[in-house]
């Protein structure tokens, strides 16, 4: 069956440092692979997306995710925090056509501290 | 040009009330879907309609009923409600042969049963 985990639940960094959150994924096939964020009372902001080719893709924001096969990986990474990243993230995966509802992680949130 | 919208943003009940979500995407996707993410953060696909049509029906107790008037509009009907449906209410669409299948979210609505 189709999961995502996102293994750290609540991560800290200083304004300026940098960011990777983790994600992997359980998926038969070749996955669409996602990185969403929402900021405390909105909805869902796409940041990237994975499809094919090149497996590092830049997103919004100056972000940043590489899809690694090997370690059914797609980990999101920001080489420096602004206090304004402070939200919740989201990894998910889906499938190609009518049936791509997607599955999402269990979220990571951010917080920034000055 | 809001894409996806809900109304209403919040909504509060009693238990044993009938309620309805409504959802509209003006970017002229064929499939729209609604997702509950509970307390915890946690977003989980309910119902999937492409082209007004059923696709994705996970385990939602039949008090949740989908209906889609048009290729735009997917709206949730909740009766008799529970102290368990408080949670945020994410309508999204998506073009179903596009390459990424992306998801366009709506704002939300947070639903509150007293």
């Amino acid at each position: 069956a189709q999961s995502v985990t996102q293994p750290d639940i609540h991560i800290t960094v200083s304004e300026g440092a940098s960011l990777e959150l983790r994600c992997n994924y359980s998926y038969g096939a070749t996955p669409y692979l996602f990185w969403y964020v929402q900021s405390p009372g909105q909805g869902l902001q796409l940041l990237l997306k994975y499809f094919s080719g090149d497996t590092l893709v830049q997103g919004i924001k100056g972000f940043e995710a590489e899809f690694k096969r090997s370690q059914s990986s797609f980990n999101l990474r920001k080489p420096s925090v602004h206090w304004s990243d402070a939200a919740e993230y989201f990894c998910a995966v889906g499938a190609r056509g009518s049936q791509g509802n997607l599955i999402f992680g269990k979220g990571t949130k951010l917080s920034v501290k000055p | 040009d809001t894409a996806v919208s809900q109304t209403p943003k919040y909504l509060v009940t009693q238990m044993g009330n009938d309620k309805s979500i409504k959802c509209e995407q003006n970017l002229g996707h064929d499939t729209m879907y609604w997702y509950k993410q509970d307390s915890k953060k946690f977003l989980k696909i309910m119902f999937s309609y492409n082209n007004k049509e059923l696709i994705i029906n996970e385990t939602v107790p039949n008090r949740f009923s989908p209906k889609s008037p048009d290729k735009a509009h997917l709206n949730l009907h909740i009766n008799s409600l529970e102290l368990g449906d408080s949670a945020v209410y994410f309508c999204a669409s998506s073009q179903a042969s596009a390459s990424y299948n992306e998801q366009f979210f709506g704002p939300g609505t947070r639903l509150t049963v007293l």
